[in-house]
């Protein structure tokens, strides 16, 4: 009964591709996130949806796109991948007025060649 | 400048030990305090936050946080190997838009 769960755990993919990466909940959190985790382990926010609107969208390349079907899952595309994506996202979700408390899921390590 | 630093450690103490880890921050607009735990290749769960200045303690776990000098502090008592992991302090005001700010991490090894 996985809190937060991300497909899949690593991708490995070529320069120029189109990738996405797909995020569930089953807390009955109302706001999700994607952060990025760089090599030094620096962890930055991305975005965050509260019930499928868009509430923080970070300096972020427009190559990557979020998309929110419903409250529970929240799916990240990223087009034309560059070498500096590589990295480990992680999804997070949390009540509205919690957001001081977020639960992270595994993350996706994407390495790009 | 960051808004938060964190030393990246390594951070190496025996079983047993008391460690200290500390962040400091520049945004006095920050009033949750946050200290997660990420084992290698796991995502971060949080250990504890604390609202606005004082102390919380949680079993062995202790969060400090002192507004006038923009510090705070995880003490671990009683160390033991599974507390080794890398420690990531967070930060955010009230009414921020649901954004953390993350320090860099402590990476913690505690041996036997």
């Amino acid at each position: 009964d996985t809190a937060v769960s991300q497909t899949p755990k690593y991708l490995v993919t070529q320069m120029g591709n189109d990738k996405s990466i797909k995020c569930e909940q089953n807390l009955g959190h109302d706001t999700m996130y994607w952060y990025k985790q760089d090599s030094k382990k620096f962890l930055k926010i991305m975005f965050s949806y509260n019930n499928k609107e868009l509430i923080i969208n970070e300096t972020v390349p427009n190559r990557f796109s979020p998309k929110s079907p419903d409250k529970a899952h929240l799916n990240l595309h990223i087009n034309s991948l560059e070498l500096g994506d590589s990295a480990v996202y992680f999804c997070a979700s949390s009540q509205v007025d919690r957001y001081n408390e977020q639960f992270f899921g595994p993350g996706t390590r994407l390495t790009v060649l | 400048q960051k808004e938060v630093e964190q030393d990246p450690g390594p951070l190496s103490v025996p079983e047993g030990a008391i460690v200290s880890l500390n962040c400091t921050y520049s945004n006095s607009a920050f009033q949750y305090f946050m200290w997660y735990r990420q084992y290698s290749r796991k995502g971060p769960e949080l250990l504890m936050y604390t609202y606005s200045s004082g102390n919380k303690e949680d079993g062995r776990f202790t969060a400090q946080v002192d507004k006038s000098s923009k510090y705070i502090s995880l003490f671990i008592r009683d160390s033991q190997p599974s507390d080794s992991a890398t420690y990531l302090c967070a930060m955010a005001p009230t009414g921020g838009g649901n954004k953390l700010t993350f320090g860099t991490g402590t990476q913690l090894k505690v041996e036997l």
